[in-house]
């Protein structure tokens, strides 16, 4: 099985501040990785696949990047509707997640 | 405009059973037309891939964490997707979330639905 490991498990930030969270997968996945948003009580949303593809009606301070086994996520001016927890998912062989990234004030 | 909607979670012992659906509720739905996944998050952990059904239910496959005990199933006439558990454990409480599978992204999940929370607790 592929194993998808995130960093930080929690980031604190400020509005306006560039954060970044990384993604490394155990094995090569090409570019078969999206960065889903959740919110408490909400449903995972899709922000990135294949690795750097914006998903429609996202805003475009969202931006992914990477290949093979090494994959980030960007918001490049945090906004306070984007603190929540993000995770990587690879979708090469199966589906594994990271196990989030909490983004907190 | 898609609006998947999960439901039939509870409160159950060890051992028993339980009946989780997934429905689109709008009217025009084309759920049928889609693969469906179920995924789960348990307390204090990340997001688990539980289960996946291809349109026309001739593809399925189970985590190793739910295989033999978990039943996934659709009803393409009405739209709806299940999961059926049984022998149900402690760790498997978790918010379950219906996910459809991208028509143009191969396995991409594009489309969640809300969760239905299982509890699992004698």
């Amino acid at each position: 099985d592929i194993q998808m490991t995130q960093s930080p498990s929690t980031l604190s930030a400020s509005v306006g501040d560039r954060v970044t969270i990384s993604c490394r997968a155990s094995q090569t996945i090409n570019s078969w990785l999206a960065w889903y948003q959740q919110k408490p009580g909400r449903a995972p949303k899709l922000l990135i696949y294949k690795a750097s593809t914006l998903e429609s009606g996202v805003p475009s301070r969202f931006s992914g990047s990477g290949s093979g086994t090494e994959f980030s996520l960007t918001i490049s001016s945090l906004q306070p509707d984007d603190f929540a927890t993000y995770y990587c998912q690879q979708y090469s062989s199966s589906w594994t997640f990271g196990q989030g990234t909490k983004v907190e004030i | 405009e898609v609006n998947l909607v999960a439901s039939g979670g509870g409160l159950v012992q060890p051992g028993g059973s339980l009946r989780l659906s997934c429905e689109d509720s709008d009217s025009e739905s084309t759920l049928r037309t889609y693969s469906m996944t179920w995924v789960r998050l348990a307390p204090g952990k990340g997001l688990e891939w539980v289960s996946y059904i291809s349109s026309s239910s001739g593809t399925i496959y189970y985590s190793d964490s739910v295989k033999g005990r978990f039943t996934i199933s659709r009803d393409n006439a009405k739209n709806l997707v299940f999961l059926d558990m049984d022998n149900l454990r402690d760790e498997d409480t978790a918010m379950y979330y219906c996910a459809r599978i991208s028509h143009s992204s191969s396995w991409l999940m594009d489309c969640w639905g809300q969760g239905t929370l299982v509890t699992v607790s004698s």
